[in-house]
């Protein structure tokens, strides 16, 4: 089945400065590739998602870039601002026969944006 | 209430309690799912209903049991808990199909297992 690491688990950045986070994942036939922001508390929010046809895909000062044959993807954001501080997950689903797959996490990233 | 609502939001019980979890989404999906989220660890996929129907169950104890009785509600009902089941459990639904697959989560009840 489908595997996904997630890393580093924790990250620390000064505001302003850029955040990358990144996420590997097993299975080939993974196509969708969402990433969700859980603040201490809440629930988790998408924030942004790519699918297996698009290398990166943008969303105000967030980006997702998908490297199929490395089977690796990241988020990107810059000018970071403290209220971004917040655990990340990456997710894979994969297309099987016709079928989407259910949604493997990651671990999580916390992110701390220091004032 | 909006979106995906889950009751309680917090919960103690003694390992000998039954009780359980309610889940209600007002989004119109068709699939609907339960996770645990443990400190340190990934969100733990236990269960999923897709039209009413399981079609997951990811080698979860027989001591969490879900219902699904329509689309709109999903509930996890607990009996004999272990301290190590103490956890935040989500509940989310989608759009089953080729529309896409955001999983929308409500707030979770977190669970404390005595």
């Amino acid at each position: 089945g489908e595997n996904v690491e997630q890393h580093p688990s924790t990250l620390s950045v000064q505001e302003g400065d850029s955040a990358v986070i990144k996420c590997t994942y097993s299975d080939s036939a993974s196509n969708y590739f969402p990433w969700y922001k859980q603040e201490l508390g809440k629930r988790p929010q998408l924030i942004i998602d790519i699918r297996s046809n698009v290398g990166e895909k943008k969303d105000q000062r967030i980006a997702v870039t998908l490297n199929k044959t490395a089977k690796h993807f990241s988020l990107h954001i810059t000018e970071t601002q403290p209220e971004d501080s917040a655990v990340y997950f990456c997710a894979a689903s994969g297309d099987y026969g016709g079928s989407q797959g259910n949604l493997i996490f990651g671990k999580g990233t916390k992110l701390s944006v220091k004032p | 209430e909006t979106g995906v609502t889950q009751t309680p939001r917090h919960l103690v019980m003694g390992m000998t309690n039954k009780k359980s979890l309610k889940c209600e989404q007002h989004l119109g999906h068709n699939a609907m799912y339960w996770y645990k989220q443990s400190a340190k660890k990934p969100l733990e996929l236990m269960f999923v209903y897709s039209l009413e129907e399981r079609v997951e169950n990811n080698s979860v104890p027989s001591r969490f049991s879900p219902e699904c009785p329509n689309s709109s509600h999903l509930f996890l009902h607990l009996h004999t808990l272990q301290p190590e089941d103490s956890a935040l459990y989500l509940c989310a639904s989608s759009q089953s199909g080729t529309g896409g697959l955001e999983q929308y989560f409500g707030p979770g009840t977190r669970l404390t297992v005595t």
